[in-house]
């Protein structure tokens, strides 16, 4: 039983580039959800997919964007990099039905912005 | 707006303590849902527990037990007899029911748990 799967595990971008990250979620899974983790933080929250539609976002602007693909695999983009992009991005797939199923997270992916 | 505060920055025990994280939260909604998940130094966040609003019975998962009181708006997590594998960033986290399926989560700063052998 495949676990969530992101890519690539690295990426080291320099500032006003854009970039894309790739997420496979857990098998049986239909929402995919992405956190921005900074050095030393807990993870915030960036938005949530569900039936290929934003259903739900965090406090981050609209450089952040995302899709989601009719397989439930997702993509974050993030345009115009800043140096505080540098995070380990998250993402973290679930049942988009029923009481708040638990989230289920891969292992990350680190972007360096120089 | 909903927060999650975890006081304890860094814990440092010899194995066998016992060790306790603290966790309090902060929401205006009366469904909401509680998580603690464990990040070792790897990366990957790994789900322990999940409690609803509803339930305040604490639960006990081996040697992990943890305290839901509503009254103090706390949710804390016990490890008994510590053991070096324990080792790692511990989270806790809130998310509130806008109407169904799974929530963006808001999480603490976490507690990096330091077990000596």
């Amino acid at each position: 039983d495949a676990g969530v799967t992101q890519s690539p595990t690295h990426l080291i971008k320099t500032r006003g580039q854009q970039v894309t990250l790739r997420c496979s979620p857990k098998s049986g899974h239909d929402t995919v959800s992405w956190y921005q983790q900074a050095l030393g933080q807990g993870p915030q929250f960036i938005f949530q997919y569900y039936e290929e539609e934003e259903r739900q976002r965090g406090n981050f602007p609209d450089r952040f964007s995302g899709h989601q693909f009719p397989n439930y695999s997702s993509e974050l983009n993030v345009n115009a990099l800043l140096l505080g992009d540098s995070a380990l991005y998250l993402c973290a797939s679930s049942l988009g039905r029923g009481d708040n199923q638990p989230q289920h997270f891969g292992d990350g992916t680190r972007l360096s912005i120089l | 707006a909903q927060k999650v505060t975890q006081a304890q920055t860094e814990i440092s025990v010899v194995e066998k303590e016992d060790v306790t994280l603290d966790c309090v939260y902060e929401t205006r909604d009366t469904t909401y849902y509680l998580f603690w998940y464990k990040q070792p130094p790897s990366g990957e966040l790994v789900f322990l527990i999940r409690r609803n609003s509803f339930d305040e019975q604490n639960e006990i998962s081996g040697r992990y037990s943890w305290n839901f009181q509503k009254s103090t708006s706390s949710f804390n997590f016990t490890i008994t007899a510590s053991q070096v594998v324990d080792s790692a960033v511990y989270f806790c986290a809130l998310s509130e029911n806008s109407g169904g399926g799974a929530d963006g989560l808001t999480f603490g700063k976490g507690t990096h748990l330091i077990i000596q052998p």
